[in-house]
């Protein structure tokens, strides 16, 4: 069956800082993947997503970058955090472009 | 681009009661619908889907409705219980993507 790993779960970073979140799939072959990130509890942002190895597709200009150097794994880079950087980061997959599972999420904190 | 309304923003029910959550979207060609549920400080987990080319599904307590002549969605839950307390979501997929609405605060009151 397909599993999906995402790390870590909590991250305290200063304002400045680099990023880095990691997300892995399991069980299936070239996925898409995507990242979202929830502010507050609400709304569900998509950043970004892929559909193959080395494709990315930003959805919102912002501070962030995504990279898929493998075709399981999925990356959100940050080089500097920013204070509104802040919020709960979601990873997820889909083998069409239907039905996503996501994973146990990242709380990311910048202060 | 697609751009997924949802209300109401919060809805508070009696247990047994009826809750209805509603979606519209812009984008004429989305052709799938899904519904995820999110307990706190849990991941979205996928409860329901309809496609474009069915007006109805129900499973169990819990049915979707879809109106593509005036791109809206619904979800109802019947007979509903203190453990279908949580966040709601409605999305569309217009160009591989699913766009999220903003979410419902369903709270069931025993």
């Amino acid at each position: 069956s397909q599993t999906i790993h995402q790390w870590p779960a909590t991250l305290v970073q200063p304002v400045g800082s680099p990023l880095s979140l990691e997300c892995t799939v399991e069980g299936t072959s070239n996925p898409n993947l995507y990242w979202y990130r929830q502010a507050a509890g609400r709304g569900l942002q998509l950043l970004f997503y892929s559909v193959g190895i080395g494709q990315i597709s930003s959805e919102v200009p912002q501070n962030l970058s995504a990279s898929r150097p493998q075709d399981r794994q999925f990356i959100l880079s940050s080089k500097k955090l920013l204070l509104s950087d802040s919020g709960f980061y979601l990873c997820a997959w889909s083998t069409g472009y239907e039905k996503l599972f996501f994973g146990s999420g990242t709380q990311l904190s910048v202060l | 681009g697609e751009n997924v309304e949802q209300h109401p923003s919060t809805l508070s029910v009696q247990e047994g009661d009826s809750a209805v959550i509603k979606c519209t979207y812009s984008d004429s060609a989305s052709n799938y619908f899904p519904w995820y549920k999110q307990e706190l400080g849990k991941r979205p987990q996928l409860i329901i889907d309809i496609r474009s080319n069915v007006g109805e599904k129900k499973d169990q307590r819990i049915a979707v409705t879809l109106n593509k002549t005036a791109k809206h969605f619904s979800l109802h839950i019947t007979e509903t219980q203190p453990e279908d307390s949580a966040v709601y979501f409605c999305a569309a997929t217009p160009e591989g993507k699913l766009i999220f609405g903003q979410g419902t605060e369903l709270s069931v009151k025993p």
